[in-house]
This record gives C-alpha cells, sequence and structure tokens, in this order.
C-alpha cells in the first residue's frame, strides 16, 4: 500500500520567506511525527499529532514553526520568515497508534539561501 | 533528558565482515530502543526493535540485544554485504503511557559503508 508521503521533496527559498511542507500519512493511521535531520542537530523531534487531542509542540524551536493537521489525516509545517539554520531535511512519520511502529516518509529537503 | 549515543563513524568494512555498531542510552522509566536504517536517497526504515530489558531484535541478519544493566543495544551482523552500506540510526521511545507519546529520540546515526 501507499506509504507516507510528503511534498515537496526539495524546496529552495529565499531567507524571510515563508514555507509550507505536507505529510499525507498512511490511511488509518492516527498518530502523525514530524522530525527534523540536519547536520549540526542529527534527527530532532519537533510536534506530534494523535487523533483530536493537543497536539505535543514540545520540540518546535522557535514560534516561527507551527503545525496543523486537517481531518486527523494530512499535516501542513509552516515555517514563517524563514532563517539560514532552518535548512535541514524535514521528515514525517505515521503510525496506527502512538505506540506503534513509525513509518517515515522520504523528507522535505529545504535549502534556505 | 533521554538521549542516545552511537560510537562514532563513518564505519568501513569489506564484504562478509562482522559489523558491530555500539549504541548506549539514558533514560528514566523503561524504554523501549530502535535501529533504524536510511538507504542512500531513501527515507528511514525500520530495521528492528526490543521493547524490554533481554530482549533481541532481529531482522534481516542483523540483531541487537536490549541490556538494562549496561544501558545498551549494539547492532551486530555476522557478514555484511555492499547492499547493507546505509545511515544507521539507534533510537529509544517511552512507551509507558507518560507525556513522551512514542516520540523517538536519536542517536547521531553511523554511516556504513561495505566494499566488495
Amino acid at each position: 500500500g501507499a506509504g507516507v508521503s510528503q511534498s515537496p521533496s526539495n524546496k529552495v527559498t529565499e531567507k524571510g520567506k515563508d514555507v509550507e511542507l505536507r505529510c499525507d500519512p498512511i490511511s488509518g493511521h492516527t498518530a502523525l511525527y514530524w522530525y527534523r535531520q540536519s547536520l549540526g542537530q542529527g534527527l530532532e523531534f519537533l510536534i506530534y499529532f494523535q487523533g483530536n487531542s493537543a497536539p505535543d509542540k514540545s520540540g518546535l524551536p522557535s514560534d516561527r514553526f507551527s503545525a496543523e493537521r486537517t481531518g486527523g489525516s494530512v499535516s501542513t509545517l509552516t515555517i514563517q520568515r524563514t532563517q539560514q539554520e532552518d535548512s535541514a531535511v524535514y521528515l514525517c512519520a505515521s503510525s496506527l497508534g502512538v505506540f506503534q511502529p513509525q513509518h517515515f516518509g522520504d523528507g522535505t529537503r529545504l535549502s534556505i539561501l | 533528558g533521554d538521549s542516545v549515543t552511537q560510537m562514532e563513524g563513518p564505519v568501513t568494512l569489506s564484504e562478509e565482515a562482522f559489523l558491530t555498531i555500539n549504541c548506549t542510552y539514558t533514560a528514566t522509566g523503561y524504554p523501549s530502543l530502535f535501529w533504524y536504517v536510511q538507504y542512500p536517497g531513501e527515507g528511514l526504515q525500520l530495521l528492528l526493535k526490543a521493547t524490554k530489558a533481554d530482549d533481541k531484535g532481529s531482522n534481516k541478519g542483523f540483531e541487537a540485544t536490549y541490556r538494562k544493566e549496561t544501558t545498551s543495544f549494539h547492532l551486530e551482523k555476522g557478514s555484511v554485504q555492499v547492499s547493507d552500506s546505509a545511515v544507521y540510526f539507534c533510537a529509544l521511545s517511552k512507551q509507558d503511557g507518560g507525556t513522551s507519546y512514542g516520540k523517538l529520540t536519536f542517536g547521531q546515526g553511523t554511516i556504513l559503508t561495505v566494499h566488495p
């Protein structure tokens, strides 16, 4: 079946612009996670959604970062006023439930010029 | 907070050599432990997992044993192949119903290159 789908696969933008990254989880998966993979920081947790519960935003690095999940399915990660340190690969994962194995998408490679 | 430490890489081996990638962790409670693999140009894939002390996870010839006394989860394979060349990540998550929601804490990753 279809895996986790992320778009775009690559995004290049100028410093100060806003960007939106999309994640389409596996159908039926109720838990959705965003992670960031960067050279300096490795793989870091950003935010977690589970059903209709309030998201866990404890990993978001600043208030320029936000995310939403509409209808319990597709999620969008938004970065406002991008900075060069935001350059990274942004990974989305979904799972059947909060303690089930996470399935990852191929990521969005974000480059800030 | 919780953390995972992997041996520094990169690791370069010849085909059919024995592989060990060390992983140790620091965590309160009783975490579950994972190895994820990222092949060139692909996303992260779960390789194996163990959910309690002394459990052994295994997949594709790779093994790792959850050692609570040494807080370790070393990855081993008896005979590596060129196709095993990838980046390997050790990770933990709390599965105890607390506020961690199963989020993964990763090690820094180890690049493995296997030559013919």
